[in-house]
Protein backbone atom coordinates (compact mmCIF):
# COMPACT_ATOMS: atom_id res chain seq x y z
CA UNK A 1 0.00 0.00 0.00
CA UNK A 2 1.53 3.13 -0.89
CA UNK A 3 2.56 5.44 2.15
CA UNK A 4 3.75 9.32 2.96
CA UNK A 5 7.40 8.76 4.06
CA UNK A 6 9.87 11.35 5.83
CA UNK A 7 13.74 11.80 6.71
CA UNK A 8 14.41 12.22 8.85
CA UNK A 9 13.06 10.44 11.77
CA UNK A 10 15.07 12.83 14.36
CA UNK A 11 16.42 15.99 13.50
CA UNK A 12 18.89 18.21 16.43
CA UNK A 13 19.54 21.36 15.35
CA UNK A 14 21.16 24.21 17.67
CA UNK A 15 18.94 27.18 17.33
CA UNK A 16 19.58 29.86 14.49
CA UNK A 17 20.39 26.77 12.06
CA UNK A 18 18.39 26.08 8.48
CA UNK A 19 16.93 22.38 8.29
CA UNK A 20 15.36 21.24 5.91
CA UNK A 21 12.77 18.56 6.51
CA UNK A 22 11.73 16.29 3.70
CA UNK A 23 8.64 14.23 2.43
CA UNK A 24 7.82 11.75 0.16
CA UNK A 25 4.17 12.35 -0.79
CA UNK A 26 2.19 9.61 -2.54
CA UNK A 27 2.47 10.07 -6.51
CA UNK A 28 -0.40 10.32 -7.38
CA UNK A 29 -1.63 12.88 -4.93
CA UNK A 30 -1.58 16.44 -6.17
CA UNK A 31 -2.36 17.94 -2.66
CA UNK A 32 0.86 18.40 0.06
CA UNK A 33 0.51 19.72 3.47
CA UNK A 34 2.82 20.21 6.71
CA UNK A 35 1.61 20.14 10.34
CA UNK A 36 3.12 20.14 13.63
CA UNK A 37 2.71 18.99 16.99
CA UNK A 38 4.15 20.25 19.71
CA UNK A 39 4.37 17.91 22.54
CA UNK A 40 1.22 17.60 24.32
CA UNK A 41 -0.81 19.72 21.99
CA UNK A 42 -2.88 19.07 19.04
CA UNK A 43 -1.65 18.92 15.39
CA UNK A 44 -1.34 22.66 13.58
CA UNK A 45 -2.03 22.86 9.96
CA UNK A 46 1.27 24.95 8.30
CA UNK A 47 0.92 25.06 4.81
CA UNK A 48 -0.72 23.41 1.84
CA UNK A 49 0.36 23.16 -1.64
CA UNK A 50 -0.85 22.59 -5.16
CA UNK A 51 0.34 22.44 -8.47
CA UNK A 52 3.59 23.77 -7.34
CA UNK A 53 2.80 26.61 -4.87
CA UNK A 54 1.50 27.28 -1.62
CA UNK A 55 -2.57 27.28 -1.18
CA UNK A 56 -3.18 28.15 1.68
CA UNK A 57 -0.68 28.44 5.40
CA UNK A 58 -1.58 29.51 8.67
CA UNK A 59 -0.08 32.14 11.08
CA UNK A 60 2.68 29.54 11.88
CA UNK A 61 4.10 29.68 8.96
CA UNK A 62 6.05 32.55 8.96
CA UNK A 63 8.58 33.84 6.90
CA UNK A 64 11.38 31.70 8.56
CA UNK A 65 9.54 28.70 6.55
CA UNK A 66 9.50 27.75 2.76
CA UNK A 67 7.90 24.53 1.20
CA UNK A 68 9.67 23.40 -2.03
CA UNK A 69 8.88 20.34 -4.84
CA UNK A 70 11.84 20.07 -5.72
CA UNK A 71 11.37 17.39 -7.84
CA UNK A 72 8.76 15.17 -9.17
CA UNK A 73 8.63 13.20 -6.06
CA UNK A 74 10.04 15.15 -2.55
CA UNK A 75 8.22 18.13 -0.58
CA UNK A 76 9.85 19.87 1.83
CA UNK A 77 9.39 21.90 4.32
CA UNK A 78 12.72 24.59 5.13
CA UNK A 79 12.91 26.60 8.36
CA UNK A 80 15.67 29.24 7.94
CA UNK A 81 16.96 30.35 10.80
CA UNK A 82 15.59 27.99 14.01
CA UNK A 83 14.06 28.73 17.57
CA UNK A 84 13.69 26.85 20.43
CA UNK A 85 9.54 27.00 20.08
CA UNK A 86 10.44 25.51 16.87
CA UNK A 87 10.59 22.09 18.52
CA UNK A 88 7.85 19.63 17.68
CA UNK A 89 6.81 17.09 15.22
CA UNK A 90 6.08 17.53 12.13
CA UNK A 91 4.13 15.52 9.79
CA UNK A 92 3.91 15.70 6.09
CA UNK A 93 0.47 14.77 4.39
CA UNK A 94 -0.85 14.12 0.75
CA UNK A 95 -4.35 13.63 -0.40
CA UNK A 96 -5.49 13.26 -4.24
CA UNK A 97 -7.58 16.40 -4.16
CA UNK A 98 -9.24 18.66 -1.70
CA UNK A 99 -11.59 17.54 1.24
CA UNK A 100 -13.57 15.09 1.51
CA UNK A 101 -10.32 13.52 0.41
CA UNK A 102 -8.39 11.99 3.52
CA UNK A 103 -5.26 13.40 3.82
CA UNK A 104 -2.25 10.95 4.16
CA UNK A 105 0.28 11.00 6.87
CA UNK A 106 3.72 10.74 6.99
CA UNK A 107 4.89 8.87 10.60
CA UNK A 108 6.90 12.42 11.24
CA UNK A 109 9.71 14.14 12.01
CA UNK A 110 10.86 14.85 15.47
CA UNK A 111 12.70 18.05 15.32
CA UNK A 112 14.65 19.05 18.63
CA UNK A 113 15.84 23.02 18.85
CA UNK A 114 18.92 23.11 21.33
CA UNK B 1 -8.22 29.42 19.16
CA UNK B 2 -9.52 26.31 19.44
CA UNK B 3 -12.38 25.40 16.63
CA UNK B 4 -12.02 21.89 17.29
CA UNK B 5 -12.16 20.46 21.04
CA UNK B 6 -11.74 17.24 22.45
CA UNK B 7 -12.19 17.56 26.63
CA UNK B 8 -11.34 14.37 27.76
CA UNK B 9 -7.58 13.57 27.42
CA UNK B 10 -7.42 10.22 28.41
CA UNK B 11 -10.38 7.21 28.30
CA UNK B 12 -10.08 3.54 29.86
CA UNK B 13 -12.62 1.02 28.43
CA UNK B 14 -13.10 -2.55 29.40
CA UNK B 15 -12.11 -4.97 26.07
CA UNK B 16 -15.60 -5.93 24.67
CA UNK B 17 -17.25 -2.90 25.76
CA UNK B 18 -18.21 0.48 24.20
CA UNK B 19 -15.87 3.18 23.56
CA UNK B 20 -17.48 6.77 23.18
CA UNK B 21 -14.87 9.17 22.24
CA UNK B 22 -16.12 13.02 22.12
CA UNK B 23 -15.30 15.90 19.79
CA UNK B 24 -16.94 19.65 20.11
CA UNK B 25 -16.31 22.44 17.33
CA UNK B 26 -17.06 25.66 16.89
CA UNK B 27 -16.99 27.19 13.50
CA UNK B 28 -20.84 26.54 11.88
CA UNK B 29 -18.57 26.47 8.28
CA UNK B 30 -17.38 23.30 8.76
CA UNK B 31 -18.94 20.72 6.80
CA UNK B 32 -16.78 17.34 6.89
CA UNK B 33 -15.41 15.58 9.78
CA UNK B 34 -12.80 12.52 10.36
CA UNK B 35 -11.30 10.67 12.91
CA UNK B 36 -7.90 9.47 12.91
CA UNK B 37 -6.06 7.58 15.37
CA UNK B 38 -2.26 7.55 16.18
CA UNK B 39 0.10 5.34 17.49
CA UNK B 40 3.48 6.18 18.68
CA UNK B 41 6.19 7.37 16.28
CA UNK B 42 3.76 6.42 13.25
CA UNK B 43 1.32 9.53 11.71
CA UNK B 44 -2.14 9.59 12.10
CA UNK B 45 -4.03 7.52 10.37
CA UNK B 46 -7.18 7.82 8.38
CA UNK B 47 -10.20 5.98 10.70
CA UNK B 48 -13.56 7.30 9.30
CA UNK B 49 -15.01 10.43 8.20
CA UNK B 50 -18.75 11.93 7.87
CA UNK B 51 -20.22 14.51 6.11
CA UNK B 52 -22.01 17.22 7.04
CA UNK B 53 -26.03 16.06 5.09
CA UNK B 54 -25.40 12.89 6.90
CA UNK B 55 -25.74 12.41 10.89
CA UNK B 56 -24.10 9.10 10.63
CA UNK B 57 -21.64 6.85 9.10
CA UNK B 58 -20.78 3.44 10.37
CA UNK B 59 -17.64 0.67 9.08
CA UNK B 60 -17.61 -2.57 10.80
CA UNK B 61 -17.08 -1.62 14.55
CA UNK B 62 -16.55 1.91 14.42
CA UNK B 63 -19.48 4.59 14.49
CA UNK B 64 -19.32 8.44 13.84
CA UNK B 65 -22.18 10.46 15.06
CA UNK B 66 -23.01 14.41 14.12
CA UNK B 67 -25.28 16.49 15.72
CA UNK B 68 -24.83 19.27 13.74
CA UNK B 69 -27.23 22.02 15.92
CA UNK B 70 -25.08 20.67 19.04
CA UNK B 71 -21.88 20.96 16.46
CA UNK B 72 -20.92 17.57 18.65
CA UNK B 73 -19.59 14.66 17.32
CA UNK B 74 -18.78 11.32 18.57
CA UNK B 75 -16.84 8.24 17.36
CA UNK B 76 -18.29 4.56 18.83
CA UNK B 77 -16.03 1.47 18.68
CA UNK B 78 -17.89 -1.66 20.01
CA UNK B 79 -16.60 -3.83 20.85
CA UNK B 80 -13.36 -2.29 22.17
CA UNK B 81 -10.10 -4.56 21.64
CA UNK B 82 -7.22 -3.91 23.09
CA UNK B 83 -5.63 -2.94 19.65
CA UNK B 84 -8.03 -0.18 19.43
CA UNK B 85 -5.72 1.16 22.35
CA UNK B 86 -4.15 4.78 20.69
CA UNK B 87 -4.67 8.55 20.53
CA UNK B 88 -8.01 9.38 18.28
CA UNK B 89 -7.96 12.96 16.72
CA UNK B 90 -11.11 14.85 15.79
CA UNK B 91 -10.53 16.69 12.38
CA UNK B 92 -12.72 19.24 10.88
CA UNK B 93 -12.78 21.27 7.36
CA UNK B 94 -14.58 23.61 6.12
CA UNK B 95 -15.40 23.93 2.26
CA UNK B 96 -13.57 27.23 1.82
CA UNK B 97 -10.46 25.86 2.27
CA UNK B 98 -8.51 22.68 2.36
CA UNK B 99 -7.04 22.62 5.90
CA UNK B 100 -8.14 20.42 8.76
CA UNK B 101 -8.28 21.62 12.27
CA UNK B 102 -7.67 19.05 14.94
CA UNK B 103 -8.60 18.51 18.68
CA UNK B 104 -5.73 17.97 20.83
CA UNK B 105 -6.78 14.14 20.82
CA UNK B 106 -8.10 11.41 23.11
CA UNK B 107 -5.69 8.72 24.42
CA UNK B 108 -7.98 5.19 24.12
CA UNK B 109 -6.77 2.37 26.71
CA UNK B 110 -8.84 -0.86 26.39
CA UNK B 111 -7.94 -2.82 29.08
CA UNK B 112 -7.60 -7.03 28.52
Amino acid sequence: EPEVTQTPSHQVTQMGQEVILRCVPISNHLYFYWYRQILGQKVEFLVSFYNNEISEKSEIFDDQFSVERPDGSNFTLKIRSTKLEDSAMYFCASSPGLPPYEQYFGPGTRLTVT
Amino acid sequence: DQQVKQNSPSLSVQEGRISILNCDYTNSMFDYFLWYKKYPAEGPTFLISISSIKDKNEDGRFTVFLNKSAKHLSLHIVPSQPGDSAVYFCAASANTGNQFYFGTGTSLTVIP
